[in-house]
């Protein structure tokens, strides 16, 4: 059975940073590609990132490039978000999503719990 | 970056009824790479179709996609109590991924 744990996430100050984690099993995590996908409160779904599964591509949205960074480590079948010089816009729940096919470009079959990301002072 | 426009934003029907919500995109997206989710309050989206008209494992045949280019079609033919949820399209066919607005439809 697929399961994506995530963990990080809480109360962090403008302009600071956080990391997020998504422990994966349940597949062979090396062959799909990943993302993240956030969402605020009371507002729709945000594609941010996404990384193949071998992480040698990645790409992002243009409202997190720059300042977020996605990785994976597949011996540990663990994805990553590095979110730097956070903003208050940044305020949302994070998911991790699992690429239906080994495509980077793909719809999402299973998605983490979640977790909330609070930017404020 | 490709811009999808969910229509409408509020649907109210009520069980057995039909649901129909629409998702336009900006450019035509290639590949019909378009999916559609289901969310539900305090829960991930569920993905329900993918390749705008293929059924993801285990949904029931009540919904169906359809479309193609940039007009793409979710529909619920008869509405079980289950089904009242927020309803994301989102296209896979760029780099740029994206998602729509999305659908709620509650009970009237």
């Amino acid at each position: 059975e697929v399961h994506l744990l995530q963990s990080g996430g809480g109360l962090v100050q403008p302009g600071g940073s956080l990391r997020l984690s998504c422990a994966a099993s349940g597949f062979t995590f090396s062959s799909y590609a990943m993302s993240w996908v956030r969402q605020a409160p009371g507002k729709g779904l945000e594609w941010l990132s996404s990384i193949s599964g071998t992480g040698g591509t990645t790409f992002y949205a243009d409202s997190v490039k720059g300042r977020f960074t996605v990785s994976r480590d597949n011996s540990k079948n663990t994805l990553s978000l590095q979110m730097n010089s956070l903003r208050a816009e940044d305020t949302a729940v994070y998911y991790c999503a699992k690429g239906q096919v080994n495509g980077i470009q793909s719809r999402f079959d299973y998605w983490g719990q979640g977790t909330l990301v609070t930017v404020s002072s | 970056e490709i811009v999808l426009a969910q229509s409408p934003d509020t649907l109210s029907l009520s069980p057995g009824e039909r649901a129909t919500l629409s998702c336009r995109a900006s450019q035509s997206v290639s590949g019909s790479y378009l999916a559609w989710y289901q969310q539900k309050p305090g829960q991930a989206p569920r993905l329900l179709i993918y390749g705008a008209s293929s059924r993801a494992t285990g949904i029931p045949d009540r919904f169906s996609g359809s479309g193609s280019g940039t007009d793409f079609t979710l529909t619920i033919s008869r509405l079980e109590p289950e089904d009242f949820a927020v309803y994301y399209c989102q296209q896979y066919g760029s780099s740029q991924l994206t998602f729509g607005g999305g659908t709620k439809v509650e009970i009237k």
